[in-house]
């Protein structure tokens, strides 16, 4: 049971434009939700992160949205540079097992020149 | 400070062994979370350690096993391998719950 979800395996973006990245869950018990960001041959890394109770979050030329009531959010790159050609992982924390994250399969994106 | 260290890096091993990969985490976490990372299932939990006690468990065969030790630093071990088993195995520490974790580079586990 997938209670995360990234439906999109991969997206291609030229430079400068703005990338799009979608994930949806399941689990209404989720409060708190994460991006991470993999490299090949590299662990992921945190980008940005959004609590329940919110509905943005900003961090340079990232932005995070959540919309509870679609069970949906989203991370915005704008602009998008090549060196954030990687794989995003969307992530959750249940307010019961607040110690586990619960990660979506992943969208590659790649930004053309 | 240094990061989260995995060892070994690559691992090569047979159906029916078993295998044991290490965690460090970072100096002053308490918490040792275990990932397995397959092509098209994402991260799946395996367990996680905190002061020594498993905090939480994933839906995943006995034959996964983990520790940790009093100097924080956790060991994952995985019985009689199976095919399937191959994945990057990921370890992530945090001082304490999961608001942000700090990954490791991962153990390439491959069964031939």
């Amino acid at each position: 049971d997938q209670q995360v979800k990234q439906n999109s395996p991969s997206l291609s973006v030229q430079e400068g434009r703005i990338s799009i990245l979608n994930c949806d869950y399941t689990n209404s018990m989720f409060d708190y939700f994460l991006w991470y960001k993999k490299y090949p041959a590299e662990g992921p890394t945190f980008l940005i992160s959004i609590s329940s109770i919110k509905d943005k979050n900003e961090d340079g030329r990232f932005t995070v949205f959540l919309n509870k009531s679609a069970k949906h959010l989203s991370l915005h790159i704008v602009p998008s540079q090549p060196g954030d050609s990687a794989v995003y992982f969307c992530a959750a924390r249940n307010t019961g097992t607040a110690s586990k994250l619960t990660f979506g399969t992943g969208t590659r994106l790649q930004v053309t020149l | 400070k240094a990061g989260v260290t995995q060892t070994p890096r690559y691992l090569i091993k047979t159906r029916g062994q078993q295998v044991t990969l290490s965690c460090s985490p970072i100096s002053g976490h308490r918490s040792v979370s275990w990932y397995q990372q397959t092509p098209g299932q994402g991260l799946q939990f395996l367990f996680e350690y905190f002061s020594e006690t498993q905090r939480n468990k994933g839906n995943f065969p006995g034959r996964f096993s983990g520790r940790q030790f009093s100097n924080s630093r956790s060991e994952m071990n995985v019985s009689t391998l199976e095919l399937g088993d191959s994945a990057l195995y990921l370890c992530a520490s945090s001082p304490g719950t999961a608001e942000k974790l700090f990954f490791g580079s991962g153990t390439q586990l491959s069964v031939l």
